[in-house]
């Protein structure tokens, strides 16, 4: 059964740097999210794409932050400036398009900052 | 705004049915969703069920929905050690397609 993939499982950083999380979404989705779950907090939306443009971003989403999807496979966030509190459990999401597909989420990359 | 709850704990003998109970604020909600979370795993879509429905029903699982109250159950029948895990519960917005997660109930299969 196809999956998301995401790489690395776990990222340790030190504060001040940039980190680009990796995402394989399933291979005929189309629109593709990230989510982020601080420990111990809820699961939050940071932002969906679709069409390589963000289609809706929350307010964590800030200039820090960025999303791309650089060939026909990968879609990667990048956080420019790590802070602590960017410590967190990263989730990608993809799904297939029309209104009634459901959100198929990878395993997630631990993110430390220190 | 928008906003999800569940309880934080639930804990079962091996067996029994399990009931995790979810309450939404947004009544502009099309679906809401069940995932699981196992201990270092992902988030596994469990089922979910459109706004307009009262019930859902899939193998052991049992989703209710009451509109009037917003608030959505899972019930698992015959609950085994392995269905201990985190529950979310989620909800999708008409207008948007971001979920909406609540807090997660942690169930524990006690044998």
């Amino acid at each position: 059964e196809p999956e998301v993939t995401q790489t690395p499982s776990h990222q340790v950083t030190q504060m001040g740097q940039e980190v680009i999380l990796r995402c394989v979404p399933i291979s005929n989705h189309l629109y593709f999210y990230w989510y982020r779950q601080i420990l111990g907090q809820k699961v939050e939306f940071l932002v969906s794409f679709y069409n390589n443009e963000i289609s809706e971003k929350s307010e964590i989403f800030d200039d820090q932050f960025s999303v791309e999807r650089p060939d026909g496979s990968n879609f990667t966030l990048k956080i420019r400036s790590t802070k602590l509190e960017d410590s967190a459990m990263y989730f990608c999401a993809s799904r297939l398009e029309g209104t009634n597909y459901e959100q198929y989420f990878g395993p997630g990359t631990r993110l430390t900052v220190t | 705004g928008e906003d999800v709850e569940q309880s934080l704990f639930l804990s079962v003998r091996e067996g029994d049915s399990s009931v995790i109970n979810c309450t939404y604020t947004d009544s502009s909600s099309t679906y809401l969703y069940w995932y699981k979370q196992e201990p270092g795993a992902g988030l596994q879509l469990l089922t979910y069920i459109f706004s307009n429905m009262d019930m859902k029903q899939d193998q052991r699982l049992t989703v209710l929905l009451n509109k009037k109250d917003k608030h959505l159950s899972l019930r698992i029948a015959d609950t085994q050690t392995g269905d201990s895990a985190i529950y979310f519960c989620a909800e999708r917005m008409d207008s948007s397609y971001k979920l909406i997660f609540g807090s997660g109930t942690r169930l524990l299969v006690r044998p």
